[in-house]
C-alpha cells in the first residue's frame, strides 16, 4: 500500500491563480479529508468527506472546494488564490469512525504571492 | 467554547531524560482523545488514542498518555527519550457525537540534546 499520497510537494501560485492540490489514498477508506497547518494554529480542517459523493465543510472552508467522485481521490480546488491560503496543506483517511486510525498524507507546501 | 490547549510551546530535554507533555481541553462530554507526531517535513502519525476504559494508554515508540477527567488532561509521557524523538507533537480531540471534525492544539516541539 502507498497510504495517502498528495501532489505536488510545493507550488508556488500568483494572486487569482486556480490550482488543484491532488490526494489519492489505496486503503479503501471511506472518510477523507483535507487540513490546512499554519504557524501556532495547529491543524484546521477544510473539508471533508464520508464517501463518493459526499462532501462538507469543515472549520475553514471558504476559497475551497472539493469533490469526490471516487473512494480513491479526494482534490482539493483553490478557484482563485489568495496569500492567506499560503499554508501546509494534509490530506487525511480512515475507515468510518473515529476508533479508526487516521492515515495522513506528506503534504504540500503551497506559497501564494 | 470547545477547545485544545497545549501550553507548552517548545520543550527541550536532554536524552535518556523523561518526558512529559501537556494537553488540556474543554468540551462539554469527555471526547475522543488522540497523541500525533510530527517529523519535520513529514505527515502526521498517530502515537496513541483514548476512548474509554483504563486511562492509562499505551502507544507506539514507548509513548503513554494519561487521560484525568477531573483535570480535562491529556498528557503524553515518555520515561527516557531518545534523539530521534525531536518532533513536534499534537494533542487533538473528537467529540463523541458523531460529528467529522478533529480539533488540533497548537503542537508542542521537542528538542533533544545529548
Amino acid at each position: 500500500n502507498a497510504g495517502v499520497t498528495q501532489t505536488p510537494k510545493f507550488q508556488v501560485l500568483k494572486t487569482g491563480q486556480s490550482m488543484t492540490l491532488q490526494c489519492a489514498q489505496d486503503m479503501n477508506h471511506e472518510y477523507m479529508s483535507w487540513y490546512r497547518q499554519d504557524p501556532g494554529m495547529g491543524l484546521r480542517l477544510i473539508h471533508y468527506s464520508v464517501g463518493a459523493g459526499i462532501t462538507d465543510q469543515g472549520e475553514v472552508p471558504n476559497g475551497y472546494n472539493v469533490s469526490r467522485s471516487t473512494t480513491e481521490d479526494f482534490p482539493l480546488r483553490l478557484l482563485s488564490a489568495a496569500p492567506s491560503q499560503t499554508s501546509v496543506y494534509f490530506c487525511a483517511s480512515r475507515l468510518q469512525g473515529w476508533q479508526e486510525t487516521q492515515y495522513f498524507g506528506p503534504g504540500t507546501r503551497l506559497l501564494v504571492l | 467554547a470547545q477547545s485544545v490547549t497545549q501550553p507548552d510551546i517548545h520543550i527541550t530535554v536532554s536524552e535518556g531524560a523523561s518526558l512529559e507533555l501537556r494537553c488540556n481541553y474543554s468540551y462539554g462530554a469527555t471526547p475522543y482523545l488522540f497523541w500525533y507526531v510530527q517529523s519535520p517535513g513529514q505527515g502526521l502519525q498517530l502515537l496513541l488514542k483514548y476512548f474509554s476504559g483504563d486511562t492509562l494508554v499505551q502507544g507506539i515508540k514507548g509513548f503513554e498518555a494519561e487521560f484525568k477527567r477531573s483535570q480535562s488532561s491529556f498528557n503524553l509521557r515518555k520515561p527516557s527519550v531518545h534523539w530521534s524523538d525531536a518532533a513536534e507533537y499534537f494533542c487533538a480531540v473528537a467529540e463523541r457525537s458523531g460529528a467529522n471534525n478533529l480539533f488540533f492544539g497548537t503542537g508542542t516541539r521537542l528538542t533533544v540534546i545529548p
